[in-house]
């Protein structure tokens, strides 16, 4: 299973756009990225996955460059509520394993 | 929908003492996953279940064992509880095989005294 690397905090300004990258250098083919949310007392909820270049949906962009080595989740105009720990996980699509490690995810905290 | 259910929410033990903790999923889920959150910290893999009957090691198993009692059910037994198992456990539930979006519980608070 890849490694991820994410920054351990960010800070941010409600209506700003938030940018969390995480690196996975060695990913590998049948890879994908998907991004999970977790508010205090809660369990984490899936938010986006992605293979390639960009996915949107309701909630969130997700960015992954040609190498696939890094991806960024983006946060439009974030509010108060979307100070969360945010989770970047590798996985193998349809892979025998379910493995997942988490990590220690990116805590972001969102002042007024 | 009721998802990822977990019993009990809260817990308080003495050292040495042990307990199962309950969880069951109705979405048909093959995978079901027991991980732990200490304060401040992000969640570990205790085990997990690839389908019904499999079980595996995660990445902090010591101390702990656990049962998948049919394809509903997966169950986190700490035969005598330490302080150092003081922790927050999320159950969680997914289709087979990586990549399928995982659902986890509201969590069980455990105190071990």
């Amino acid at each position: 299973l890849a490694k991820t690397t994410q920054p351990i905090s960010m800070d941010s300004y409600e209506g700003q756009e938030v940018n969390i990258t995480c690196s996975h250098n060695n990913i590998a083919t049948n890879d994908y990225i998907t991004w999970y949310q977790q508010f205090p007392s809660q369990g984490p909820r899936f938010i986006i996955q992605g293979y390639k270049t960009k996915v949107t949906n309701e909630v969130a962009s997700l960015f992954i460059p040609a190498d696939r080595k890094s991806s960024t989740l983006s946060l439009p105009r974030v509010s108060l509520s979307d100070t969360a720990v945010y989770y970047c996980l590798v996985e193998t699509y349809g892979g025998a394993t379910n493995k997942l490690i988490f990590g220690t995810g990116t805590l972001l905290a969102v002042q007024p | 929908n009721a998802g990822v259910t977990q019993t009990p929410k809260f817990q308080v033990l003495k050292t040495g003492q042990s307990m199962t903790l309950q969880c069951a999923q109705d979405m048909n889920h093959n995978s079901m996953y027991w991980y732990r959150q200490d304060p401040g910290m992000g969640l570990r893999l205790i085990y997990y279940s690839a389908s019904e009957g499999t079980t595996d090691k995660g990445e902090v198993p010591n101390g702990y064992n656990v049962s998948r009692l049919n394809k509903r059910e997966f169950s986190l037994r700490l035969e005598s509880a330490a302080p150092s198992q003081t922790s927050v456990y999320f159950c969680a539930s997914s289709e087979a095989g990586g990549g399928n979006t995982i659902y986890f519980g509201e969590g069980s608070w455990l105190t071990v005294v």
